[in-house]
C-alpha cells in the first residue's frame, strides 16, 4: 500500500502568490516525521522542513509552512509569496519509528510546482 | 567538509555488465540509503544501512547489492545491468532513525543500453 500519496502531478502558481503542495500519509505508528524536500531542474535534493507526529505546533520555515492534520493523516506544504525559484519538484516524505528501530524515508511520487512571472 | 559524495556522475553499461556506484559521507552518520528515481515514481527505496555491518532491503532490490563495512561508504554493486536498471541513483545519509535531516548525494545518472 502506497504510505505517501501526493494528487497533484503538476500545479502552476502565480508569483507572489501562496501555494499548498498536498500529502497525505498512511501509518498505523503513532511516533513519524514528515518531511519536504525540494528537487529543482539541476537534480539536488533540498530538505525543507520536518514535522514530528507528536509536535503540536506546524512547523514553518522561512516562507515554508507544514499544514499538519493529523486526524486526517496530511502534511500539505504551503509556500507563501511564490518565486521564480520556486519552480521545482517537490516530494513528501515519511519516516515511521518502530520499536524495532526507526524506518528509512519513504517518498511520495512528487508534485511538479511552476510559477510564472 | 565533504558531505555525501558519490561516483561516478554518469555512467553508460551495455546490458550484463556490472559495476559499483560508490557513495561516501564524511559525517559520521549511521543511517544510509540508496534511492532511484524515475520518471512519474519519485524516490524509491533500493538498499538501506542503520550502521556498519547492517544492511536491508527496500522496495526495489532485485538485481542490486549493498555492503557496509564501514561507517564512510556504502556501494551499490549492480550485478547484471539491465535496461530496467536505467535510472538515476541517490545515495542519501542521516545521523539517526529520528527528525533528522537525510542529507543527499548529487546522484549518478546511469544509462544501460
Amino acid at each position: 500500500a502506497q504510505k505517501i500519496t501526493q494528487t497533484q502531478p503538476g500545479m502552476f502558481v502565480q508569483e507572489k502568490e501562496a501555494v499548498t503542495l498536498d500529502c497525505t500519509y498512511d501509518t498505523s505508528d503513532q511516533s513519524y516525521g514528515l518531511f519536504w524536500y525540494k528537487q529543482p531542474s539541476s537534480g539536488e535534493m533540498i530538505f525543507l522542513i520536518y514535522q514530528g507526529s507528536y509536535d503540536e505546533q506546524n512547523a514553518t520555515e522561512g516562507r515554508y509552512s507544514l499544514n499538519f492534520q493529523k486526524a486526517r493523516k496530511s502534511a500539505n506544504l504551503v509556500i507563501s509569496a511564490s518565486q521564480l525559484g520556486d519552480s521545482a519538484m517537490y516530494f513528501c516524505a515519511m519516516r515511521e519509528a518502530r520499536f524495532s528501530g526507526n524506518t528509512p524515508l519513504v517518498f511520495g511520487k512528487g508534485t511538479r510546482l511552476s510559477v510564472i512571472a | 567538509n565533504a558531505g555525501v559524495t558519490q561516483t561516478p556522475k554518469f555512467q553508460v553499461l551495455k546490458t550484463g555488465q556490472s559495476m559499483t556506484l560508490q557513495c561516501a559521507q564524511d559525517m559520521n552518520h549511521e543511517y544510509m540509503s540508496w534511492y532511484r528515481q524515475d520518471p512519474g515514481m519519485g524516490l524509491r527505496l533500493i538498499h538501506y544501512s542503520v550502521g556498519a555491518g547492517i544492511t536491508d532491503q527496500g522496495e526495489v532490490p532485485n538485481g542490486y547489492n549493498v555492503s557496509r563495512s564501514t561507517t564512510e561508504d556504502f556501494p551499490l554493486r549492480l550485478l547484471s545491468a539491465a535496461p530496467s536498471q536505467t535510472s538515476v541513483y541517490f545515495c542519501a545519509s542521516s545521523s539517526g532513525g529520528g527528525p533528522y535531516e537525510q542529507y543527499f548525494g548529487p546522484g549518478t545518472r546511469l544509462t544501460v543500453t
